[in-house]
């Protein structure tokens, strides 16, 4: 069974104030790790997929990289509008038929 | 929202009373989700659809049916409302390649049982 845990659950930052959100995930054979935005009372928004270990993938202020057991999401220089929940999902190969796997959240923050 | 209209936004009804909630994409994409959304649990797969009449369970089934009989709707119902179903809806849809598809939701359906 598809496993993800997020840390921390929540975390303050003051504006540029850089930090990390972790993703340590479980699966059997990654077909893909997501990384979603949600804010208030909307749906989740999708931001990165990252397919193997190594790769990266940046947007914004956002920058996403990926182990073969642990995801992360650096936040550089945070501003308000950075503030939401972000969600770390998996899609496993071992007939998991294109379902996402999703952590719990890290709500993150941003105080001006 | 690429593209998915969730109905009703909100809705309150009754403990053990039908509910019906619907999902609309313009998208013509084959995979179709319900997920719930409660504090402390995150994102639970409740059903999914990989084609017109193709539908399978997620973790959290119980309780839940679901109809597509056409490609862009995919229906959620409660059979008999509980205390415990209480909660945010999400749809979902994707495309399938041969590595990871993201999901794209939808904004949510926040049904309240009494």
């Amino acid at each position: 069974e598809d496993q993800v845990t997020q840390s921390p659950e929540a975390l303050r930052l003051q504006e540029g104030e850089s930090s990390s959100l972790n993703c340590s995930y479980t699966v059997s054979g990654l077909r893909g790790l997501f990384w979603y935005r949600q804010d208030p009372g909307k749906g989740p928004e999708f931001l990165f997929t990252l397919y193997s270990a190594g790769e990266e993938k940046e947007k914004e202020r956002l920058k996403a990289t990926l182990t073969k057991k642990e995801s992360f999401l650096h936040i550089t220089a945070p501003k308000p509008e950075d503030s939401a929940t972000y969600l770390c999902a998996v899609q496993g190969g071992g007939g998991s038929n294109y379902k996402l796997t999703f952590g719990k959240g890290t709500l993150l923050t941003v105080n001006p | 929202d690429a593209g998915i209209t969730q109905s009703p936004r909100h809705k309150v009804t009754e403990t053990g009373t039908p509910v019906t909630l619907r999902c609309h994409q313009t998208e013509n994409h084959r995979y179709m989700y319900w997920y719930r959304q409660d504090p402390g649990h995150g994102l639970r797969l409740i059903h999914y659809s990989y084609g017109v009449k193709d539908t399978d369970k997620g973790e959290v089934s119980d309780g839940y049916s679901v109809s597509r009989s056409k490609t862009e709707d995919f229906l959620l119902t409660l059979e008999s409302a509980t205390s415990s179903q209480t909660s945010v809806y999400f749809c979902a849809i994707t495309w399938v390649t041969g590595n990871g598809s993201p999901l794209h939701f939808g904004n949510g359906t926040r049904l309240t049982v009494t």
